[in-house]
């Protein structure tokens, strides 16, 4: 079956400190992954997709398909990267996106 | 125009009421879907039209009922909802499902069944 898991509901950090969301996930092949974030009041918009491989915003996140896993990373948390954040893979037909629970971010000042 | 635009932000509807949500993309998106997402959720997905086709229907119940006029536009028509039904609905777009790109979400109806 086709799933993703994150571990964490919640996550708090103090400003300037390394954050790791973490994202585990099951499938058969080659997964297309995927980071959402969504700000307090705004749209769930992309964050960023394993295949570009870039940083957005400070965060990265690598595929290692031996652990399964697609866990994200920035080194200095900011306030304003506060938001939900839910990992997702595109399943095999390539029309639904499957997301994890989420994992609330909270960067304290 | 890289935007999802959907409307209304808000609705307030009796289980007896007829209402529909709308949802208009220009990107050029072939793939439209709908999702609700409960408070502290994550989006699940309802509906996915493929070129203006049904293609994926998750089991949702028939007071659901979506439309996809053209290839911009997608509606969902509400009739005889109960107040579980109360939850923030997403319109989404994608390239046509080969592409395996990412989704683009509009800002949601929050629609409360009274």
């Amino acid at each position: 079956a086709q799933r993703v898991t994150q571990p964490e509901k919640l996550l708090s950090v103090f400003k300037g400190a390394p954050v790791e969301l973490k994202c585990n996930y099951s499938y058969s092949g080659s997964p297309e992954l995927f980071w959402y974030v969504q700000y307090s009041r705004q749209r769930l918009q992309l964050l960023l997709r394993h295949i570009s491989r870039e940083s957005i915003k400070g965060f990265t996140a690598d595929l290692n398909k031996g652990e399964t896993s697609f866990h994200l990373k920035k080194p200095f948390a900011q306030e304003e990267d506060s938001a939900m954040y839910y990992c997702a893979l595109l399943d095999t037909g390539g029309f639904k996106t499957i997301f994890g629970a989420g994992t609330r971010l909270f960067v304290k000042a | 125009d890289t935007e999802v635009t959907q409307t209304p932000k808000h609705l307030v509807m009796g289980m007896t009421n007829k209402k529909s949500l709308k949802c208009e993309q220009h990107m050029g998106h072939r793939a439209m879907y709908w999702y609700k997402q409960k408070a502290k959720k994550p989006p699940e997905l309802m509906f996915v039209y493929s070129y203006e086709k049904l293609s994926i229907n998750e089991s949702v119940p028939s007071r659901f009922s979506p439309e996809c006029p053209n290839s911009s536009l997608l509606n969902l028509h509400l009739h005889a909802l109960q107040p579980e039904d109360s939850a923030l609905y997403l319109c989404a777009s994608s390239q046509e499902a080969v592409a395996r790109t990412e989704a683009f979400f509009g800002q949601g109806t929050r629609l409360t069944v009274v």
